[in-house]
């Protein structure tokens, strides 16, 4: 069972354009919800978090949108970029859990020069 | 800047052989994990650790096995490797507390013949 379900598996972009992803989550005890991008050959590294006293989290051209209500989240990526071309993982995890994170099963992005 | 260390980036290991994977991070982080990542099922948690000598089960630990000697480091053991690990193998670490960034090593490429 998934617990954080993510969509799209992949996407392909314009330059310039606005990548969106979505993810819903059931476990209303989540209380951490970041973002990991992971470039080919890499490990996936921290790109922008939120919690969820937040509805908004900009950092750049990326923002997390949190939605309480509906247990979702998702990020945006405005002006997407050829070297933003990468998998992206949604995760949560929940306090005195040993910060043990459930992924999100990754969506591919390609921005297309 | 946090360095997690995975000993190598391509192995690979015949059916049957006992395998080691060794990861190091080198800021005294209290909690490890291994993950393996494969195409389209995300990361899936094999084993982690919150202290040394400490272990739990993730979702997938059939067929591994870990050991935490130190605080530093972290090995997975495939007792006797199958086809069925070949596998991006993926170590990260995170100190505890509330929100707090996991941080990855590049990844083992195994492959199983």
């Amino acid at each position: 069972q998934q617990q954080v379900k993510q969509s799209p598996q992949s996407l392909i972009v314009q330059k310039g354009g606005i990548s969106i992803i979505n993810c819903a989550y059931e476990n209303t005890a989540f209380d951490y919800f970041p973002w990991y991008q992971q470039f080919p050959g890499k490990g996936p590294a921290l790109l922008i978090a939120i919690r969820p006293d937040v509805s908004e989290k900009k950092e750049g051209r990326f923002t997390i949108s949190f939605n309480k209500s509906a247990k979702q989240f998702s990020l945006h990526i405005m002006d997407s970029q050829p070297g933003d071309s990468a998998t992206y993982f949604c995760a949560a995890s929940i306090a005195g859990n040993n910060r043990k994170l459930i992924w999100g099963l990754g969506t591919s992005l390609a921005v297309n020069p | 800047d946090v360095k997690v260390t995975q000993s190598s980036r391509y192995l690979v290991k015949r059916t049957g052989e006992k395998v080691f994977l060794e990861c190091v991070q080198d800021m005294d982080h209290e909690n490890m994990f291994w993950y393996r990542q494969d195409p389209g099922l995300g990361l899936r948690l094999i084993y982690f650790s919150y202290d040394v000598k400490m272990k739990e089960k993730g979702d997938i630990p059939e067929g591994y096995s870990v050991s935490r000697e130190k605080k530093e480091r972290f090995s997975l053991i495939l007792e006797s490797a199958s086809t069925n690990q070949t596998s991006m193998y993926l170590c990260a670490s995170n100190p505890p507390g509330k929100r707090t960034e996991a941080f990855f090593g590049q990844g083992t490429r195994l492959t199983v013949v």
